[in-house]
């Protein structure tokens, strides 16, 4: 079965620090770009990072660019991302995937089910 | 950056209706356009990838059109399961912005 799975959330103080583990099975992970997501409670979806499969590219959303750092190890078919200085408004459901494909591709736009990060003092 | 702008953002229809949400973006994008469908509680579901191409698995009622800046997802009859909220995505290259959905429930 393909799957991602993230790991690593919970309730942090702000200011605080986490990392988000993706971890991914039943497909060859190296083959593609991932992404990091996130959903605030009742809100839209945010893209927060992304990370190319050799790690030559990774880009930041603006709201999380110099507290964000996004990382991956294809040994481990594994995609971190240390988050830092922590804000109330960095609070939501952070989930990992990979991107829709350009061609048929059953392996692409695969999600996990998403962990919950909880800045509050 | 481009932007992604969906229209409504929220929607309220009857079984069966045919139901139309449109996503604009500020540049051309091509065709690297996906939807994504999210049920309450769930986690986004993609439903059609380059603009048009509907995922394996996903009903027919389903479509996509739409190239370069304008692009459309149609349900052509409108079921009971379809209530959710229904986001655009652009994916040529980051960042990889999303629409900021569109609430389809029933009447």
């Amino acid at each position: 079965e393909m799957q991602l799975v993230e790991s690593g959330g919970g309730l942090v103080k702000p200011g605080g620090s986490l990392r988000l583990s993706c971890a991914g099975s039943g497909f060859t992970f190296s083959r593609y770009s991932i992404i990091w997501v996130r959903q605030a409670p009742g809100k839209g979806l945010e893209w927060v990072s992304s990370i190319s499969t050799s790690s030559s590219y990774m880009n930041y959303a603006d709201s999380v660019r110099g507290r964000f750092t996004i990382s991956r190890d294809n040994a481990k078919n594994s995609v971190y991302l240390q988050m830092n200085s922590l804000r109330a408004e960095d609070t939501a459901v952070y989930y990992c995937a990979n991107l829709a494909p350009v061609n048929f591709d059953p392996q692409a736009g695969l999600w996990g089910q998403g962990t919950l990060v909880t800045v509050s003092s | 950056d481009i932007q992604m702008t969906q229209s409504p953002s929220s929607l309220s229809a009857s079984v069966g209706d045919r139901v139309t949400i449109t996503c604009r973006a500020s540049q051309a994008i091509s065709n690297f356009l996906a939807w994504y469908q999210q049920k309450p509680g769930r986690v986004p579901n993609l439903l059609i990838y380059a603009a048009s191409t509907l995922q394996a698995g996903v009903p027919s009622r389903f479509s996509g059109s739409g190239s370069g800046t304008d692009f459309t997802l149609t349900i052509s009859s409108l079921q009971p399961e379809d209530v959710a909220t229904y986001y655009c995505q652009k994916y040529n290259s980051a960042p990889y912005a999303f629409g900021q959905g569109t609430k389809l429930e029933i009447k």
